[in-house]
Parts: C-alpha cells; structure tokens; sequence
C-alpha cells in the first residue's frame, strides 16, 4: 500500500495569511497527486490534480507544487470561505489513499 | 451535468444488512470508475474501494476486503455498498464519488453521502 503523510494536523491562520499544507507519499507516485477542500456536513471538493493543475473553477490564491515524494498545497491569501478541511490523496495506483488531513482554523 | 445521488440515510441494528446506493447521470456511467469513501464521525476520508461499472472489475482496499461488497447495474446507471452483517463501527458517511479522466485520475465529482447509523 502506499502510504501518505500530512502535515500539519491541524493549523491556526489569519485572513489574508499565506498557508501551506504537505503531504509526503511513502513511494515514488509521480505526480499522481490531487488536494481536495471538505467544509463541515458537505462532500469533498476537487481543487487540484495532477500534483498542480487548477480545477475548474477554484480560485487562483489555490496552487499546488511537487518535489519528489513531497507535495505541496498553498494558499497565497487565506479567504474566510477557505476555513476547512483539506486532504491530500494519490492516484498512482487504482486503489487510492488519502492523507489524514489538515483542518485550517481561523486564529 | 454530471451527478451522483446516493440513497437516503439509514438506520440500522447490529448484525442487519444494507445495500445503499450512487445512481450516476449526465455522463457515459460505464466509462468511469466509481469509488467508495468511508468517514467515520469526526475523522478523515479513508478509500474503501473502486468499481468499473463497464466490466464490473471490482478492487477493495486490505481494510475493507471480506468486509463489504461493491457492485453496479449499468443498466441503471448505480453503483452499491453493501454489507451482509453490520457492526457499530460500520456508523459512519459513505460517500461515492467518480474517478475522473484527467491525467491524474482525481476523483472529480462526489455524492451528497449516506449517513449510515448502526445502533442497537
């Protein structure tokens, strides 16, 4: 199984603050990597795939970077309706695993 | 428009079965793999298994295998989770969600979820 590592757990931010989440893949998985935003009682959302293309219709502030086994999501200036849940999650292989998640608090 | 509805919530007993389901729309059906997505409550998204409604090639995560069986009827364009004896711990949202066709097979459009309760 391939593993993925997220980091932080949890995060305290400002509007307006920049933020960066990382998530860390137990093998090489390319850049089979996508980010997905989940607010409370809702279903996920795509935001980024392929380690850092924009889903359609997500704002630019979303971006997402890769570095070997090391991936990336930033938000250049944190937005009240970003305040959530995101994970991280590989499509290398058909059976997909998810990161544990970082959940972006309002300080 | 593409959509994925899934079936009402349930409420069930210990050692009852459930089939629930994701009925898809506005896309080829048989073309996309469907995933499901266990979340327990309060906790992260955890991958439970894959479906080829196409062929109906079936894959299951090591967790989930023996656990739950996932089905399709391309003919009705839905996907199933089903269980033959549940447990409490099986209380949670279960979401289908479709494997999408872009470079990186992200899973690009999702169900409401289905909120499962087993409870004696």
């Amino acid at each position: 199984d391939i593993q993925m590592t997220q980091s932080p757990s949890s995060l305290s931010a400002s509007v307006g603050d920049r933020v960066t989440i990382t998530c860390r893949a137990s093998q090489s998985i390319s850049r089979s990597l996508n980010w997905y935003q989940q607010k409370p009682g809702k279903a996920p959302k795509l935001l980024i795939y392929a380690a850092s293309s924009l889903q359609s219709g997500v704002p630019s502030r979303f971006s997402g970077g890769a570095s070997g086994t090391d991936f990336t999501l930033t938000i250049s200036s944190l937005q009240p309706e970003d305040f959530a849940t995101y994970y991280c999650q590989q499509s290398y292989s058909t059976l997909g695993t998810f990161g544990q998640g970082t959940k972006v608090e309002i300080k | 428009e593409v959509q994925l509805v899934q079936s009402g919530a349930e409420v069930k007993k210990p050692g009852e079965s459930l089939k629930i389901s994701c009925k898809g729309s506005g896309y080829s059906f048989t073309s996309h793999w469907i995933a499901w997505v266990r979340q327990m409550p309060g906790k992260g998204l955890e991958w439970m298994g894959i479906i080829y409604p196409g062929d109906s090639d079936t894959r299951y995560s090591p967790s989930f295998q023996g656990q739950v069986t996932i089905s399709a009827d391309k003919s009705i364009s839905t996907a199933y989770l089903q269980w033959s004896s549940l447990k409490a711990s099986d209380t949670a949202m279960y979401y289908c969600a479709r494997r999408g066709q872009n470079v990186a097979y992200s899973l690009d459009y999702w169900g409401q979820g289905t909120l499962v309760t087993v409870s004696s």
